[in-house]
């Protein structure tokens, strides 16, 4: 079956524009995360959803960082005023949702590459 | 909040030679623990998982780690590498009752020929 796929898989930005990463999660799967890569790190949690419940923003590393999760499915998460130190590689994965205390595999899509110059 | 160490940047080793990865978190309450790993040019897929009951879990490829709760360590190991192993690996820990996975900086593994 299909698995999670985002998009675009590259971007290149200038500093200061803001920029939208598309995820699409695994059909069936509630709960959605974004993570960021970063050259020689591991991977930064950023943000969590779950069904229809108020999403866990406690990774975001600024208020220019922002997600949203249209229906349940489709998430985006967007980036104002972009910084160098924003460029990186954006990770979504998806799960089912196990309830608190437990967890699923989570599925990863491919990643957005961004680059700020 | 957790965190996890992976000790080892770059492993470089042949084929049939054995593989030890170490990996530490730093959390007192129950944890579930995992490994990725994302070979070259592909997904970050998952290689095997500790949520609870015998320490010794096998993956996927003869990959096996265990989890030592004394040492807060869930080393990756595998008897005899081979080259298709070459890939970066994950330790992950998700403390029970929290949403986001703690993810360790990788370690990059090659396997020459």
């Amino acid at each position: 079956g299909a698995g999670v796929s985002q998009s675009p898989s590259n971007k290149v930005t200038e500093k200061g524009k803001d920029v939208e990463l598309r995820c699409d999660p695994i059909s069936g799967h509630t709960a959605l995360y974004w993570y960021r890569q970063s050259l020689g790190q591991g991977l930064e949690f950023l943000i969590y959803f779950q069904g229809n419940s108020a999403p866990d923003k406690s990774g975001l590393p600024s208020d220019r960082f922002s997600a949203e999760r249209t229906g349940g499915s489709v998430s985006t998460l967007t980036i104002q005023r972009t910084q160098q130190e924003d460029s990186a590689v954006y990770l979504c994965a998806s799960s089912y949702y196990a309830g608190t205390g437990a967890s699923y595999e989570q599925y990863f899509g491919p990643g957005t590459r961004l680059t700020v110059t | 909040a957790q965190s996890v160490s992976q000790h080892n940047h770059h492993v470089i080793l042949s084929e049939a030679a054995s593989l030890e990865l170490g990996c530490n978190y730093s959390y007192g309450g129950t944890v579930n623990l995992f490994w990725y790993v994302q070979y070259p040019g592909q997904h970050l897929q998952l290689l095997l998982k500790y949520f609870s009951g015998d320490p010794l879990v096998k993956g996927i490829k003869g990959f096996e780690a265990e989890f030592i709760k004394s040492k807060f360590s869930f080393n990756l190991r595998k008897p005899s590498v081979q080259w298709s192993d070459t890939a970066e690996y994950f330790c992950a820990v998700n403390a029970w009752g929290n949403n986001d996975m703690r993810f360790g900086a990788g370690t990059r593994l090659t396997v020459k020929p």
